[in-house]
């Protein structure tokens, strides 16, 4: 067990609609950092946070966007959605060198 | 250009073998940490071992070794000893600026492996 806790695990939703995922990150880490992992494009960075303030984005749609809250917890919020947006959702945390990586949300849109 | 290259799509050991898996990597800066992660079939990232660009020994962790070669920009792990738990795939991935509060991990697109009795 990481520490890193996300939800749901599972999310199966339409095109066109919004969803948003959480993520706890382990205690005392201020970064949170969201992936996505689909078939063609692999592992890739989207954004991350670092106590409250967007720090760095990757790859991230602007159908797509994210917060992180006083409490640490942060969500990451997709619109608009498409097929291709089907992929598993990771969050990590970390304080030093490491990301620890929470269980991910596997989203399906139909 | 790919900054993180597994060249191996799928590697096959039997079981208490030794299996090297390969990863290089591009980068211009000088500070930059060099980590694998093992994912198993229900999904999750367990990280493995971490090398930084200034340590002077190879990283170790129980049957996990990286064989880190700086000139050659390749960090490829080492599991001695291959259990059939870990059948799994396995990314390499690179932090740049690895002194910097956060950085993001750029991954590369990973090696299944498969380990028979």
């Amino acid at each position: 067990d990481s520490g890193v806790t996300q939800t749901p695990k599972h999310l199966i939703t339409a095109t066109g609609q919004r969803v948003t995922l959480r993520c706890s990150p382990r205690s005392g880490d201020l970064s949170v950092y969201w992936y996505q992992q689909s078939l063609d494009q692999g592992l890739q960075f989207l954004i991350q946070y670092y106590n409250g303030e967007e720090r760095a984005k990757g790859n991230i749609l602007e159908r797509f966007s994210a917060q992180q809250f006083p409490d640490l917890h942060s969500e990451l919020n997709l619109s608009s959605l498409e097929l291709g947006d089907s992929a598993l959702y990771f969050c990590a945390s970390g304080q030093g060198t490491e990301q620890y990586f929470g269980p991910g949300t596997r989203l399906t849109v139909t | 250009a790919q900054k993180i290259t597994q060249t191996q799509p799928g590697m096959f050991v039997q079981e208490k073998e030794a299996v090297t898996l390969d990863c290089t990597y591009d980068t211009s800066d000088p500070s930059y940490g060099l980590f694998w992660y093992k994912q198993p079939s229900s999904g999750e990232m367990i990280f493995l071992i971490y090398q930084g660009s200034y340590d002077q020994q190879n990283a170790t962790e129980g049957r996990y070794s990286l064989n880190f070669q700086k000139a050659r920009k390749s960090a490829n792990l080492v599991i001695s000893a291959s259990q059939l738990g870990d059948s799994a795939m396995y990314f390499c991935a690179m932090r740049e600026g690895i002194n910097q509060a956060g950085t993001a991990l750029i991954f590369g697109k990973g090696t299944t492996l498969s380990v028979s009795s």
